[in-house]
């Protein structure tokens, strides 16, 4: 079946860089957009930006611009996501998650990974 | 603020029906996908493409919309539908994508 299967909890102090990563099987890894999404505590889902399927492009939501870089290695089947300059706020919950379409005006993800806790204190 | 708005929290009683709305620009040229989030587990889709549901998602979810708003409509809820509930879309410009604030259902 379908999967996405992320890399385990990281703590970090402030200023400090992560790089994490999801493994897809299941599918062909090159047919789809790839997102990360992050969740602080207690707070709803934020959009952080996508990749295109073979990794030449990725577009950033506007507050992660300049500190982080998505790519994926198609032959690994692997998503990664490093963020540098971490603060404190940066604690949350990442997952990434498959782009799905029909046409230009439906987009879904699924599945999403089960989800990679960074917690960042000094 | 949101770019998508949902309303906090709503609560149904046990095998009533329940509409959690999203309201927001996007949504009168893009459609909106729901999910469900329970407490410590990764968000599971629900309704895709306004009224999809994927497979292992019972048929009292349903979807529809009405100018720029999008519904969720769970009719009979049942005690394991109490989650929150997302909605997301394209942004209405630019190549990015927004989620609504969520809606905390309580099945009384």
């Amino acid at each position: 079946q379908v999967q996405l299967v992320q890399s385990g909890a990281e703590v970090k102090k402030p200023g400090a860089s992560v790089k994490l990563s999801c493994k897809a099987s299941g599918y062909t890894f090159t047919d789809n957009y790839m997102h990360w999404v992050r969740q602080a505590p207690g707070q709803g889902l934020e959009w952080m930006g996508v990749i295109n399927p073979t990794g030449t492009s990725a577009n950033y939501a506007q507050k992660f611009q300049g500190r982080i870089t998505m790519t994926r290695d198609t032959s690994t089947s692997t998503l990664y996501m490093e963020m540098s300059s971490l603060r404190s706020e940066d604690t949350a919950v990442y997952y990434c998650t498959r782009d799905k379409s029909i046409g230009n005006y439906a987009w879904w993800f699924d599945p999403w990974g089960q989800g990679t806790l960074v917690t960042v204190s000094s | 603020s949101s770019e998508l708005t949902q309303d906090p929290a709503v609560s149904v009683a046990l095998g009533q029906t329940v509409r959690i709305t999203c309201q927001g620009d996007s949504l009168r040229k893009y459609y909106a996908t729901w999910f469900q989030q329970k407490p410590g587990q990764a968000p599971v889709l629900v309704i895709y493409a306004k009224n999809n549901r994927p497979s292992g998602i019972p048929d009292r979810f349903s979807g529809s919309n009405s100018g720029n708003t999008f519904s969720l409509t769970i009719t009979g809820a049942q005690a394991e539908d109490e989650a929150d509930y997302y909605c997301y879309s394209r942004a209405s410009s630019g190549n990015r994508w927004v989620f609504g604030g969520g809606t905390k259902l309580t099945v009384l």
